[in-house]
């Protein structure tokens, strides 16, 4: 078993729906959860970043962290077609841990 | 803002051949990540640099060396290519402290073919 799991996809949505991406994880010692957005042949983009549990906010995008269910979400508000990437989830330990593992990445496609 | 710089972005390497990837972190970053990430697949880690010292080290096979010098840049050194090695290779580059997390901001890769 993966140490974090995330459903590969696709997921083909139309323009303007909630998106709704998750991933879960088995080591209760990670600290640091972020996602990541990455357009074909690209480097991952941070998008969010979220420290232990709790919800962040920033323009469209909302990360969820349950670390009672080891389960992390993001969720994309009025989504668009220029928001059809694949999205990684990632997590690492507390600072002193130097690896950060990722979730298997789920592709998305916003139709217009 | 200055992002983290890899290359060369595209790269043909015979067989048998040696490789050698380049990157520049971001400015004031003390720590460097390499991954490698295959067509579909996620990045897979392979080593990390904390202050040109070797601080993890993941799924890099024996045939891949890596180090980071006095100016932060780091190289990746890949010998004896094989046809599998054919990937996306990802330098990434965070600032590892108490309010900094280990958030890490990712290069654009550069692309590896073994032929």
């Amino acid at each position: 078993q993966k140490e974090v799991e995330q459903d590969p996809g696709p997921l083909s949505v139309p323009e303007g729906a909630i998106v709704s991406l998750n991933c879960t994880y088995s080591n209760s010692a990670f600290q640091y959860f972020m996602w990541y957005r990455q357009y074909s042949r690209k480097g991952p983009e941070l998008l969010m970043y979220t420290y232990s549990s709790g919800n962040k906010e920033d323009g469209r995008f909302t990360a969820q962290v349950d670390k009672s269910s080891k389960y992390i979400s993001l969720f994309i508000r009025d989504s668009q077609p220029s928001d059809s990437a694949t999205y990684l989830c990632a997590m690492s330990l507390n600072t002193g841990g130097f690896k950060t593992i990722f979730g298997a990445g789920t592709r998305l496609f916003v139709k217009a | 803002a200055a992002g983290v710089i890899q290359s060369p972005r595209h790269l043909i390497k015979e067989k048998r051949e040696t490789a050698t990837l380049k990157c520049y972190p971001i400015p004031r970053h003390d720590t460097v990540y390499w991954y490698q990430q295959g067509p579909g697949q996620d990045p897979q880690f392979l080593i990390s640099f904390y202050e040109k010292m070797q601080s993890d080290k993941g799924s890099i096979p024996d045939r891949f060396s890596a180090q980071q010098f006095s100016d932060y840049h780091s190289e990746l050194n890949m010998s004896s290519l094989e046809l599998g090695d054919s990937a996306l290779y990802f330098c990434a580059s965070s600032l590892l402290g108490k309010y900094s997390g280990n958030t890490i901001y990712f290069g654009e890769g550069s692309w590896l073919t073994v032929v």
